[in-house]
């Protein structure tokens, strides 16, 4: 079956500082990947995509490449901000016939940005 | 711009109690889903509906029924309320098109005493 392993938090950044958040799947077919962020008392909100190999996807300063070779797909952002405080979750499409598209999620990572 | 809605925000509940979540969405999305999240597993699907009239268990699906009302309306079921099921109660939708992202209420914080 589908899996997705993301790094266990939480993670505390300093303003500014470098992030990465690791994440690798494990899928019967071609997956589309994401990642998802949840900021407290919300709901899950897209964060970025990629739906084949090779595929950057990014957004609000957040970056990940599908790398199908690793079958990894890891966030990474160059300068973090207190904002960026959340909750992020790696997930995978399963888009063979018949999976209706169910997402698998890994387990989330807390960040925490300190000023 | 509502996207999806989800009722109640707030439930306690005691032990043996029923009560149904409710789902809207209004983006005319064809396939819902129904997830929990509990500490540190992720969220984890329930129950889907790839589309009006069809629905079909996830990987956690004892203890809870669904009904599709119709294309918007998607309900979540507790017929007999047990403490392990005290969790926060997501729905989502999507197109049902290739490489759609999901869309996500705001969700529902249940707790069963």
């Amino acid at each position: 079956g589908n899996s997705v392993t993301q790094m266990e938090g939480p993670v505390t950044l300093s303003e500014e500082a470098f992030l990465t958040i690791n994440c690798t799947y494990t899928a019967t077919g071609y997956p589309s990947l994401f990642w998802y962020v949840q900021y407290p008392g919300e709901g899950l909100q897209l964060l970025l995509k990629a739906t084949k190999a090779d595929d950057k996807g990014s957004n609000k300063g957040f970056e990940a490449t599908y790398r199908k070779e690793t079958t990894s797909f890891h966030l990474e952002k160059g300068s973090v901000q207190v904002s960026d405080s959340a909750v992020y979750f790696c997930a995978l499409s399963d888009n063979s016939g018949g999976s209706n598209y169910k997402l698998t999620f890994g387990k989330g990572t807390l960040l925490t940005v300190n000023p | 711009n509502a996207g999806v809605t989800q009722t109640p925000k707030f439930q306690v509940l005691k032990t043996g109690q029923s009560m149904t979540l409710q789902c809207a969405q209004d983006m005319n999305h064809n396939s819902m889903y129904w997830y929990r999240q509990d500490p540190g597993m992720g969220l984890r699907l329930i129950y889907y509906s790839a589309s009006e009239g069809t629905t079909d268990k996830g990987e956690v699906p004892n203890g809870y029924n669904v009904s599709r009302l119709n294309k918007r309306e998607f309900s979540l079921r507790l017929e007999s309320a047990a403490p392990s099921q005290t969790s926060v109660y997501f729905c989502a939708s999507t197109p049902s098109r290739g490489n759609q992202p999901q869309h996500f209420g705001d969700g529902t914080r249940l707790s069963i005493l």
